[in-house]
């Protein structure tokens, strides 16, 4: 069955630092991966997507995820991070499944920026 | 530049009173979703329609019955509400193929 895990619940990281948001999928063939942002009161926004090709990802904000296959993983990254980036994140994989555009979340990890 | 528009955002019922959570998108999305997010556990699939004209269920319908009205519109209707809905609903839509879904703002219900 396809499965999302993201190991972080929660993450602080001081302004400025590098963050890397760790994702592991399950999932039997190639999968359609994706990060959506949600803030505060606000629906998931979509940061990237990973369908094929180049496994480096790059995506809005300064945002970029690698896709590992040996390690069922597309870990979300960002070099240097900014305080409004303060916010939940969801790794998702996706398929086509009975017609419709089927896709499974993990729980989400919460990030918090220090100043 | 509307995207998704869900109504209500905030609503507070008491158990047993039904309600209609109302989405619409101006996408031109054949593909639709109703999702419910509670802590700990991401979204989770109530019901959608892959086109207009047909609903199927997702991975927790019990409670829940949803219309495609048009292939603009899709809501979500709640009969009897219970307490262990409580939770942010999520209106979402796609195009054909695995593209990303697009989401609405939430609406946020409490059931006492």
């Amino acid at each position: 069955a396809q499965s999302v895990t993201q190991p972080d619940i929660h993450i602080t990281v001081s302004e400025g630092a590098s963050l890397e948001l760790r994702c592991n999928y399950s999932y039997g063939a190639t999968p359609y991966l994706f990060w959506y942002v949600q803030s505060p009161g606000q629906g998931l926004q979509l940061l990237l997507k990973y369908f094929s090709g180049d496994t480096l990802v790059q995506g809005i904000k300064g945002f970029e995820a690698e896709f590992k296959r040996s390690q069922s993983s597309f870990n979300l990254r960002k070099p240097s991070v900014h305080w409004s980036d303060a916010a939940e994140y969801f790794c998702a994989v996706g398929a086509v499944s009975g017609g419709y555009n089927k896709l499974i979340f993990g729980a989400g990890t919460r990030l918090a920026v220090h100043p | 530049n509307a995207g998704v528009t869900q109504t209500p955002k905030f609503q507070v019922l008491k158990t047993g009173q039904s309600m209609t959570l109302q989405c619409a998108q101006d996408m031109n999305h054949n593909s639709m979703y109703w999702y419910r997010q509670d802590p700990g556990m991401g979204l989770r699939l109530i019901y959608y329609s892959a086109s207009e004209g047909t609903t199927d269920k997702g991975e927790v319908p019990n409670g829940y019955n949803v219309s495609r009205l048009n292939k603009r519109e899709f809501s979500l209707r709640l009969e009897s509400a219970a307490p262990s809905q409580t939770s942010v609903y999520f209106c979402a839509s796609s195009g054909a193929g695995v593209q990303p879904q697009h989401f609405g703002d939430g609406t946020r219900l409490s059931i006492l």
